[in-house]
């Protein structure tokens, strides 16, 4: 079990910018979730993969935002046209289940300028 | 819809004494359980879940958490504070019967707990 890895670990971008974020989950989870936190807030729901399906998807999550599993075992989450208010830590995590409990990469911080 | 509910934003303790954080929740169904653990720049340590059974619930670094189904609790607890305790705690429910977001967790705003030496 090597853990849930997040890449890169901190992103500073130009507003207008796109940027890509990685996640390797834990082998043979096949749930994958991406959340995203700001300071003083909890982990707020983005995207939950089912092996490569997409199966929710927030309300929240602007247009601007796309995630893909293209293989069921990496994950990519992709920020079109940042603003300053997307300035947040994206955490990723994996689950084996659905009673089990999300295993959380470290996230990648991403500050828009 | 599920929702968490942590009343406290920071809460003190001296070294050595009890502690207590904690969460109320709503769901329509019955629900997941969670306690989690937050060190400064880094994702979230899972300390204890609560699926079904006993309701009281034992998890790492010596919490417990007990699950109250009258008052929709789920309060974390450990006996004897210890300064490296301190961190931000998150509670987070799952209502697996849920016609939406039954597959993922909903996290509270999160308690800041600070150990007194």
């Amino acid at each position: 079990d090597t853990g849930v890895s997040q890449d890169p670990r901190h992103k500073i971008t130009k507003r207008g910018q796109n940027v890509t974020f990685r996640c390797d989950p834990i082998s043979e989870h096949n749930r994958l979730y991406w959340y995203r936190q700001t300071l003083g807030q909890g982990p707020e729901f983005l995207t939950y993969f089912q092996n490569e399906a997409q199966l929710e998807k927030s309300r929240l999550l602007s247009d601007r935002f796309s995630a893909e599993r293209p293989k069921g075992s990496f994950s990519t989450l992709e920020i079109q046209r940042t603003e300053q208010g997307d300035s947040a830590m994206y955490l990723c995590a994996s689950s084996p289940g659905r009673s089990s409990p999300l295993h959380f990469g470290n996230g990648t911080r991403l500050t828009v300028t | 819809a599920q929702s968490v509910a942590q009343p406290e934003d920071q809460v003190n303790v001296a070294e050595g004494n009890p502690l207590t954080v904690k969460c109320t929740y709503s769901v329509s169904g019955n629900p997941y359980l969670f306690w989690y653990v937050q060190y400064p720049n880094r994702g979230l340590q899972f300390l204890l879940k609560y699926i079904t059974g006993d309701n009281l619930v034992k998890g790492s670094y010596g919490f417990e958490a007990e699950f109250n189904k009258s008052q929709t609790s789920f309060h974390l607890k450990k006996p004897s504070a210890l300064v490296s305790d301190s961190a931000l705690y998150f509670c987070a429910v799952r209502d697996p019967q849920g016609q939406t977001g039954a597959n993922n967790l909903f996290f509270g705003t999160g308690t800041r707990l600070t150990v007194i030496p």
